[in-house]
């Protein structure tokens, strides 16, 4: 059974930075990647990026490049999302989903276990 | 970027009535990278349906998905009580993902 266990709430100011972190178990880390999306207050789903640790890459939305690092740490089969310059339209719930490969490229995943979201709140 | 349009945005149905959802591309895409999700409040989001029409695991035959090029669809045969949640369609075909805005199922 595949879990993910992702770190706690968070509250940051303005301008500053945020990491997230989400544990998983239960099946091979390195055989899949993992996406991080997050759903502002009253909105829909939006996926920031995704990391594949077996290759070490990682592909960002347009909107969140230049501001977001998604990385992996096979030892401890962690994966982590840091944004930075943080704003309020950052608040929102951020998931971690164990993806699979599914498609012909490397980065064909689709999202199939999903941890249970990190509560982030930017507020001065 | 690809968008995903989806409609209707909202869905009022009564329980054992057939749902239809649509989800329109703005450039097609292969079969292979779409995916559906269910999602309620408070919950993670639970994954339906991938490849357009692969249920994943656990997920019961009522749910189906179809579609081909821009135009794909989910499909709820009979609506039962724990299924009013939003519904998300997604595409993994680019290296950057995107969602559509969701379609909201809830009770008539």
């Amino acid at each position: 059974q595949v879990q993910l266990v992702q770190s706690g709430a968070e509250v940051r100011k303005p301008g500053s930075s945020v990491r997230v972190s989400c544990t998983t178990s239960g099946d091979s880390f390195i055989s899949s990647a993992i996406s991080w999306v997050r759903q502002a207050p009253g909105q829909g789903l939006e996926w920031v990026g995704q990391v594949i640790p077996v290759y070490g890459t990682a592909d960002y939305a347009q909107k969140f490049r230049g501001r977001v690092s998604i990385t992996s740490d096979e030892s401890s089969t962690t994966a982590y999302m840091e944004l930075s310059s943080l704003r309020s339209e950052d608040t929102a719930v951020y998931f971690c989903a164990r993806s699979r490969h599914g498609g012909t490229s490397y980065w064909n995943y689709y999202m199939d276990v999903w941890g249970n979201g990190t509560t982030v709140i930017v507020s001065s | 970027d690809i968008v995903l349009t989806q409609s209707p945005g909202t869905l009022s149905l009564s329980p054992g009535e057939r749902a239809t959802l649509s989800c329109r591309a703005s450039q097609a895409v292969s079969t292979t990278y779409i995916a559906w999700y269910q999602h309620k409040p408070g919950l993670a989001p639970r994954l339906l349906i991938y490849g357009t029409s692969s249920r994943a695991t656990g997920i019961p035959d009522r749910f189906s998905g179809s579609g081909a090029g821009t135009e794909f669809t989910l499909t709820i045969s009979r609506v039962e009580p724990a299924d009013f949640a939003v519904y998300y369609c997604q595409q993994y075909a680019t290296s950057r993902f995107t969602f559509g805005p969701g379609t909201k199922l809830d009770f008539k």
